[in-house]
């Protein structure tokens, strides 16, 4: 079936910090989207990605879906205490009917 | 504008008991779709309710069920419990397109 494969699992970073995770997967997609899930909450969309090579930037987070559609990437600037979380790819499935999620990179920030 | 709410936020069952789950949508939004959340598995489509139908289903037992009302509200049933339907079962609405997916908190359940 369709999986994404998210890296890192988890990351342990300062204050400051420049943080990258990734999404890949062995099957072409054509919208990618990262969420974040609080402690406790529900995920929220971060960003949403509709074309190949397209890079968008949401504050000190920045992602781009990737030139061959299987993959994806997330960038965080200058992490803060608040960028605490788990951050989860997500990628609609080839039928259009549902959301397949990678399995999250949990983030610990410390000041 | 109330987010999606989900009740209760905790739950605490035997195995072999049945347990069902509620969930109010954003109002406005006709579209309910329900996932399974694991630390092994992540984020797993259940299915997904409009307007009182069952539009889409993922990959589960029938022991998982739902049902959505006339007021877009939806409940999702799971029969004879097993440890390993321990999860945070979250649910989520929208509007419109597939990925402006609004989720609720969740309902953390605990079989023991």
């Amino acid at each position: 079936g369709q999986q994404l494969n998210q890296s890192p699992q988890s990351m342990f970073i300062q204050e400051g910090e420049d943080v990258s995770m990734n999404c890949t997967s062995s099957s072409i997609f054509n919208t990618w989207l990262w969420y974040k899930q609080d402690p406790g909450e529900g995920p929220v969309l971060l960003i949403a990605l509709y074309k190949a090579g397209e890079l968008t930037s949401n504050g000190r987070l920045t992602a781009q879906f990737g030139i061959t559609r299987k993959d994806s990437f997330l960038n965080i600037s200058a992490s803060i205490p608040s960028d605490v979380g788990i951050y989860f790819c997500a990628a609609l499935n080839q039928a259009g009917t549902a959301l397949i999620f990678g399995k999250g990179t949990t983030l610990s920030v410390s000041s | 504008k109330a987010g999606v709410t989900q009740t209760p936020r905790y739950l605490i069952k035997t195995r072999g008991q049945q347990v069902t789950l509620s969930c109010s949508p954003i109002s406005g939004h006709r579209s309910v779709s329900w996932y399974q959340q694991t630390p092994g598995q992540g984020l797993q489509f259940l299915f997904e309710y409009f307007s009182e139908t069952q539009r889409n289903k993922g990959n589960f037992p029938g022991r998982f069920s739902g049902r959505q009302f006339s007021n877009s509200r939806s409940e999702m049933n799971v029969s004879t419990l097993e440890l390993g339907d321990s999860a945070l079962y979250l649910c989520a609405s929208r509007l419109t397109d597939l990925e402006k997916l609004f989720f609720g908190s969740g309902t953390q359940l605990s079989v023991l």
